[in-house]
């Protein structure tokens, strides 16, 4: 169980275009989501945390506009890089909360496997 | 605000050698929640160990072994007669009993390389 996906796994695009990346949650549900980034040899940035339902919460120095992300559902948060640009490219991985295993796992993320982000 | 560092960027030992990870953390909650991370070259964080502030019993699950000494603000991870496998980076991180936010804070990494 605890299971989380990403898609794509891997990406390529052009600069100036828009990249949308996927985190679902597939056999539980996710009030909260959260977005990293993780540039090459290096630890785990939060850029942001996503609720169902309501605005996300950016953190300091994370662009809102440039970093677009909607938690639809219980199961699904988007992450939308716009008008990318090579500076952008990195590993971006997403985690998710179990809702309803409440107790000890309270306070566990599951993590995805990530979505290699290369802007050229 | 919390902090988590891991002084060793990089370790590199011969397998069979027993290699411990440090990590020491700073926080100002008295409830919070301890973890250790292996991201293999894959990039999939692997989930290893939670461990929350009151308990400070060490663990140990197979090779791997953990020490949570909350006098020093640590939280070091041992692995025992290391294999190949095992190389990877390890991320220790922290996270304070904040409710709903629950955010991890990382640290930045110990890059492992077990050698034949």
């Amino acid at each position: 169980g605890a299971v989380v996906s990403q898609h794509p796994s891997r990406v390529i695009c052009k600069s100036g275009t828009s990249v949308k990346i996927e985190c679902r949650s597939l056999d539980f549900q996710a009030t909260t989501m959260f977005w990293y980034r993780q540039f090459p040899k290096q630890s785990l940035m939060l850029m942001a945390t996503s609720n169902e339902g309501s605005k996300a919460t950016y953190e300091q120095g994370v662009e809102k506009d440039k970093f677009l992300i909607n938690h639809a559902s219980l199961t699904l948060s988007t992450l939308t890089v716009t008008s990318a640009h090579p500076e952008d490219s990195s590993f971006y991985i997403c985690s998710a909360r179990d809702l309803l295993n409440l107790g000890v796992k309270t306070y566990e993320q599951y993590f995805g496997p990530g979505t290699r982000l290369t802007v050229t | 605000a919390q902090k988590v560092t891991q002084a060793q960027t990089e370790i590199s030992v011969v397998e069979k050698e027993d290699v411990t990870l440090d990590c020491v953390y700073e926080t100002r909650d008295t409830t919070y929640y301890l973890f250790w991370y292996k991201q293999p070259p894959s990039g999939e964080l692997v989930f290893l160990i939670r461990r929350n502030s009151f308990d400070e019993q060490n663990e140990i699950s197979g090779r791997y072994s953990w020490n949570f000494q909350k006098s020093t603000s640590s939280f070091n991870f041992t692995i025992t007669a290391s294999q190949v496998v095992d190389s990877a980076v390890y991320f220790c991180a922290l996270s304070a009993d904040t409710g709903t936010a629950s955010k991890l804070t990382f640290g930045t990494g110990t890059r492992l390389q077990v050698t034949l």
